[in-house]
């Protein structure tokens, strides 16, 4: 199995902060890594796909990198709704994988 | 607009098996752009594929599972359904059904039902 693993766990910042999450996977997946948002008692929401395009709808301050085994989601200019955690997973090979989550936390 | 939502027992005895079905509307669970999928979250906890189905009925399972899970597909009802046998507490989640267009290869969910909890306990 691909191991994805993300840092930090937990973070926390305040509102027009820019934040990073790193997903380090444990093998070469080139591009194939998705990024999702999931607010309390919410199911996740997909937010960026093949590592660095965004879902059409999601706000520009959204934008993700990387290729291979290294991975970064930034968000900038925090705003109130991005509190939230967030996930990484890869759909390179089965069983498919995701992070183990980044809660991000207002200050 | 396309809504998924899974229906079965919220309470589950140990070793006995898990049902649940997801009806979809909105969209029709033959077509061949999309697979579909269920994904569970114990509580507080991260995300885990159980597995997916196509609408010809091919399947995959995490293999941690695998031994447990039968994932089927009933094209004439639109819903497709899970079966985990044997459970035990570490069972116990938010169990997701979730759709994933099979017309790009990155295999992004792009749309989930919002989860049952299921609790496995006597």
């Amino acid at each position: 199995d691909i191991q994805l693993t993300q840092s930090p766990s937990s973070l926390s910042a305040s509102v027009g902060d820019r934040v990073t999450v790193t997903c380090r996977a444990s093998q070469s997946i080139n591009n194939y890594l998705n990024w999702y948002q999931q607010r309390p008692g919410k199911a996740p929401q997909f937010l960026l796909f093949a590592a660095s395009s965004l879902r059409s709808g999601v706000p520009s301050r959204f934008r993700g990198s990387g290729s291979g085994t290294d991975f970064t989601l930034t968000i900038n200019n925090l705003q109130p709704e991005d509190f939230a955690t967030y996930y990484c997973q890869q759909t390179y090979s089965t069983p498919i994988t995701f992070g183990q989550g980044t809660r991000l936390e207002i200050k | 607009q396309v809504q998924l939502q899974e229906s079965g027992p919220g309470l589950v005895k140990p070793s006995q098996t898990l049902s649940l079905t997801c009806t979809v509307s909105g969209d029709s669970i033959g077509s061949d752009s999309y697979y579909w999928n269920w994904i569970r979250q114990p509580a507080g906890k991260g995300l885990e594929w159980i597995g997916r189905i196509y609408p010809s009925g091919s399947t995959n399972y995490n293999p941690s599972l695998k031994s447990r899970v039968t994932i089927s597909i009933d094209t004439s009802k639109n819903q497709f359904s899970l079966k985990l046998r044997s459970v035990t507490a570490a069972d116990t989640a938010v169990y997701y059904c979730a759709r994933v267009p099979d017309y790009t290869s990155s295999g992004y969910v792009d749309v989930w039902g919002k989860g049952t909890p299921v609790t496995i306990s006597s």
